[in-house]
């Protein structure tokens, strides 16, 4: 089955204790992104990757590190976590930056 | 990106056609309308995007109209499972917007039984 995942779904951290959220595809998807969700927000881009080793900045990268080594995962790393990244996290991916993105399930990201 | 407007709040009875408005009337030439879907913090589910013709597929239908400044959902059969946060998006490709995805507040379509 073609889709996006995400591990861990569900995280509660401390401040500082540095962390990283998974992001896989199955579909050989050369564009990957990273969005948070925040109420009365909506989402917005953190970082995005047009291809391996490829990576940009997004809306609100501040915090936040990527990485793209392989074409089918697409790791968001916190290095030192703060309660303001406390928020919703979803990954997509798309076969090019044009095309249809589709979203993981989501990562739930408690920061104490 | 063109900005989108849409009704914060909609409902539907079980059964009925849902039909969800968008205006995007700063919508340039080259952009596409997309309309994905949030059903309670899950991630966003794509349903269907278009140009400037009419688009169906197994989800929902498309109607933009000819001045490309509207747009229209229809769920022909809206069911309880279609409650959710609908989003209407234009899509601007290239430059520092390349492919990124801005999500407004959407329509909380609400489907009654």
């Amino acid at each position: 089955e073609a889709q996006v995942t995400q591990n861990p779904r569900y995280l509660i951290t401390v401040t500082g204790k540095k962390l990283t959220v998974t992001c896989s595809q199955n579909m050989n998807h050369e564009y990957m992104s990273w969005y948070r969700q925040d109420p009365g927000l909506g989402l917005r881009q953190i970082y995005y990757s047009m291809n391996v080793e490829v990576t940009d900045k997004g809306d609100v990268p501040e915090g936040y590190k990527v990485s793209r080594k392989e074409k089918r995962n697409f790791p968001l790393i916190l290095e030192s976590p703060s309660p303001n990244q406390t928020s919703l996290y979803f990954c997509a991916s798309s076969l090019t930056g044009t095309d249809t993105q589709y979203f993981g399930p989501g990562t739930r990201l408690t920061v104490l | 990106d063109a900005k989108t407007t849409q009704p914060p709040s909609m409902d539907c009875a079980e059964g009925r056609a849902a039909n969800l408005p968008c205006n995007h009337s700063t919508i340039s030439g080259n952009e596409y309308v997309y309309w994905y879907r949030q059903i309670h913090s899950q991630g966003p589910q794509y349903i269907i995007h278009g140009l400037k013709n009419n688009e169906t597929n197994e989800m929902a239908s498309l109607i933009i109209t000819e001045d490309r400044k509207s747009s229209t959902l229809i769920l022909p059969h809206a069911t309880l499972r279609d409650t959710a946060v609908y989003y209407c998006i234009v899509r601007a490709f290239g430059g520092t917007s390349y492919g990124k995805l801005t999500f407004g507040q959407g329509t909380i379509l609400t489907v009654h039984p």
